[in-house]
C-alpha cells in the first residue's frame, strides 16, 4: 500500500543551527501538508503544497514539493527553542483522497 | 471559534469498561476523523466520516466503534476497554482532504 516516509526519525540541534526533514511517497501526491505537535500537544497545520516544484516560505521555514509530487522538504533555519517539537507530513490517500496518509514524523530537539 | 472540542481530556479506565470519547466542531466541516498516537509514535486512523451518517473505518478500528448523526458531532466509543488502547486519541476535521484541525487530545489509560 501507499507508503510516507520521513527522515530523519530524530534530530538534534544547537540552537542556531539549520535542520532539515525529508517526506518521500511510494506515489504522487496531489497535495502535501505539514504540521507540527510540541511536546504534550496536538498535531497543527503549518502548510499545504499543491504544485510540482513549490516552494513556500513562513518566515525560517521553508517548504519544497518536488517536481514529481512524491517528495517533500521541510527547512528551518537558525533554529530556535520555540521549534521544538515532531513535524510530519502527510499526503491524500491515492486510493481514497478521503483519508491522508501519515509520515511517523521528525523529532527535533534544540539544545540552548 | 472553538473550532474542535474533544472531552474528556483525561480519562482511566478499567479493564472491561466501556466510555465515549466526545468530539465536536464548529467550522461546519464535512470531514471528520479519529486517530491515537502511542507514545513516540505517528497518526493511525481508528475511524473517518465525510459527512453526517456516512462513517467508514481506517487502520485500525478494532475495538470502536463511531457515529456521525449530526455534522457537528462525532463521538468514538470504547467497548470491553483492554490496556491496547491506552493512548492519546484526536479528533480532526477538515473542509475536504485538506487542512485539518486537531482537537486537544484525550489521554486514556487503561488498567
Amino acid at each position: 500500500g501507499q507508503q510516507v516516509m520521513q527522515i530523519p526519525q530524530y534530530q538534534h540541534v544547537q540552537e542556531g543551527e539549520d535542520f532539515t526533514t525529508y517526506c518521500n511517497s511510494s506515489t504522487t501526491l496531489s497535495n502535501i501538508q505539514w504540521y507540527k505537535q510540541r511536546p504534550g500537544g496536538h498535531p497543527v497545520f503549518l502548510i499545504q503544497l499543491v504544485k510540482s516544484g513549490e516552494v513556500k516560505k513562513q518566515k525560517r521555514l521553508t517548504f519544497q514539493f518536488g517536481e514529481a509530487k512524491k517528495n517533500s522538504s521541510l527547512h528551518i533555519t537558525a533554529t530556535q527553542t520555540t521549534d521544538v517539537g515532531t513535524y510530519f507530513c502527510a499526503g491524500p490517500d491515492a486510493g481514497n483522497n478521503r483519508k491522508l496518509i501519515w509520515g511517523l514524523g521528525t523529532s527535533l530537539a534544540v539544545n540552548p | 471559534n472553538a473550532g474542535v472540542t474533544q472531552t474528556p481530556k483525561f480519562r482511566i479506565l478499567k479493564i472491561g469498561q466501556s466510555m465515549t470519547l466526545q468530539c465536536t466542531q464548529d467550522m461546519n466541516h464535512n470531514y471528520m476523523y479519529w486517530y491515537r498516537q502511542d507514545p513516540g509514535m505517528g497518526l493511525k486512523l481508528i475511524y473517518y466520516s465525510v459527512g453526517a451518517g456516512i462513517t467508514d473505518k481506517g487502520e485500525v478500528p478494532n475495538g470502536y466503534n463511531v457515529s456521525r448523526s449530526t455534522t457537528e458531532d462525532f463521538p468514538l466509543r470504547l467497548e470491553l476497554a483492554a490496556p491496547s488502547q491506552t493512548s492519546v486519541y484526536f479528533c480532526a476535521s477538515s473542509y475536504t482532504h485538506t487542512e485539518a484541525f486537531f482537537g486537544q487530545g484525550t489521554r486514556l489509560t487503561v488498567v
